[in-house]
């Protein structure tokens, strides 16, 4: 069965201390993994997408990884702010067009929160 | 946000009235999805339209009906809202056409409880 699964539930931080959050996937055939960021009451927006050959990529303070061997990606959060409390969700597709919605997979979410 | 807007954007209605929500585009996407997202849950596909009267079932369609008249707007339909149909929803759209790195943008959702 095709599975995403996230770690820790849910964190608190220090601002500015740095952060690691992971994921571990279950999917096959695997397409690509985004990691996306939801603000309380509002929609997920995306951070990264990666596909298998990718091992690293930034946005900002943002660093995801993948192991494509191992099924795991973590997010790194650098110098956290206070905007960064949300939930982190990490989605991986898999493969096949289908002409469908890529079979997205959704884990549960991280709950980040960064206190002063 | 890609233009995607969603109407009501909170909603209290009572079990077994029907209730719709829309989503608006302005950007003539040709995907389109609803999903729900429950505490506990990951979010979950409701429905999707890859087109103009093309629709198709995702993972928790039962009780969930789709139409799509126009490029612009996605309707979501509960033909006789339960009380387990109390979630948050959210439509999407997917840029692009291929089958790799597609972006998905999401809509800031709609809170429906149905008391």
């Amino acid at each position: 069965k095709n599975q995403v699964e996230q770690s820790p539930q849910s964190l608190i931080i220090l601002e500015g201390k740095n952060c690691t959050l992971q994921c571990n996937y279950t999917v096959s055939p695997f397409s690509n993994l985004r990691w996306y960021k939801q603000d309380t009451g509002r929609g997920p927006v995306s951070l990264t997408i990666m596909t298998f050959s990718e091992n690293t990529k930034s946005n900002g303070r943002y660093t995801a990884t993948l192991d494509a061997d191992t099924k795991q990606s973590s997010l790194h959060i650098t110098a956290s702010q206070l905007s960064d409390s949300a939930s982190y969700i990490c989605v991986v597709s898999a493969g096949g067009y289908g002409g469908s919605q890529g079979n997205l997979i959704f884990g549960k979410g991280t709950k980040l929160s960064v206190k002063p | 946000d890609a233009g995607i807007t969603q109407s009501p954007r909170h909603k209290v209605t009572e079990t077994g009235t029907p209730v719709t929500l829309r989503c608006h585009q302005t950007e003539n996407h040709r995907y389109m999805y609803w999903y729900r997202q429950d505490p506990g849950h990951g979010l979950r596909l409701i429905h999707y339209s890859y087109g103009v009267k093309d629709t198709d079932k995702g993972e928790v369609s039962d009780g969930y009906s789709v139409s799509r008249s126009k490029t612009e707007d996605f309707l979501l339909t509960l033909e006789s809202a339960t009380s387990s149909q109390t979630s948050v929803y959210f439509c999407a759209i997917r840029t692009g056409m291929g089958s790799g790195s597609y972006e998905q943008y999401f809509g800031p959702g709609t809170r429906l409880t149905v008391t």
